[in-house]
């Protein structure tokens, strides 16, 4: 199956400063999508991007997808950008493959 | 909109008491639907996901088994649950633009 690797594993900033999280698959994809955990579990769907650049607010994400490869930009972080960022990618129309996570602390 | 339920939001259970995580889809027909689990460590596993009323698909043999009765609800049980059984459980949906989006989880704890 398709590997999912995301770095860095744990990330921790100054509130107000930018981050770059990476996302490296193994095969061709047809579904990438980024996710935000909250500290209370809760999932959110940040983008669908098998390719191209989203922009949503702070947040942006960029998948290339011929180099197997998604980043994940935010910028001016705050302390509610805070929890785990999944990237999970799919080649076919229905399962996703998700990677184990990077677990970002912003401090105040 | 479309939302997306499931309960209990926690329990504890017993070592060999039976199971059932309920999830519920309400604003959009025909999802495409799925069970994880989130075990320490952060990863998703997908258990089971289903396309349509009746049609599941099992990822990962084990102690556990998901149904769905209805279009927009699906269930997971076990029969006797095992200590390796506890964990966060988590049910999501996605539709034709193959989104996917999760409810809230249920926290399980087999003792």
């Amino acid at each position: 199956g398709i590997q999912v690797e995301q770095s860095p594993p744990d990330l921790i900033l100054q509130e107000g400063a930018n981050s770059t999280l990476r996302c490296n698959f193994s095969d061709s994809v047809n579904n990438l999508q980024w996710f935000h955990q909250n500290p209370w579990g809760q999932l959110i769907n940040l983008f669908y991007i098998p390719s191209g650049t989203k922009q949503n607010g702070r947040l942006s994400a960029t998948t290339v997808a011929t180099e197997r490869y998604s980043l994940l930009y935010i910028s001016s972080s705050q302390t509610t950008d805070s929890g785990v960022y999944f990237c999970a990618v799919g080649s076919s129309n229905y399962k996703l493959t998700f990677g184990k996570g990077t677990l970002l602390t912003v401090n105040p | 909109s479309q939302t997306i339920h499931q309960w209990p939001a926690t329990l504890v259970q017993p070592v060999g008491s039976p199971l059932s995580l309920e999830c519920t889809v309400e604003g959009t027909s025909n999802p495409n639907l799925y069970w994880y689990r989130q075990a320490a460590g952060r990863g998703l596993q997908l258990l089971f996901y289903s396309v349509g009323i009746g049609q599941i698909s099992s990822e990962v043999p084990q102690n556990l088994s998901a149904s769905r009765p209805q279009d927009r609800q699906f269930i997971l049980s076990s029969k006797k649950l095992l200590l390796s059984d506890s964990g966060f459980y988590l049910c999501a949906w996605s539709g034709q633009y193959r989104e996917e989006y999760f409810g809230e989880g249920s926290w399980l704890t087999v003792v």
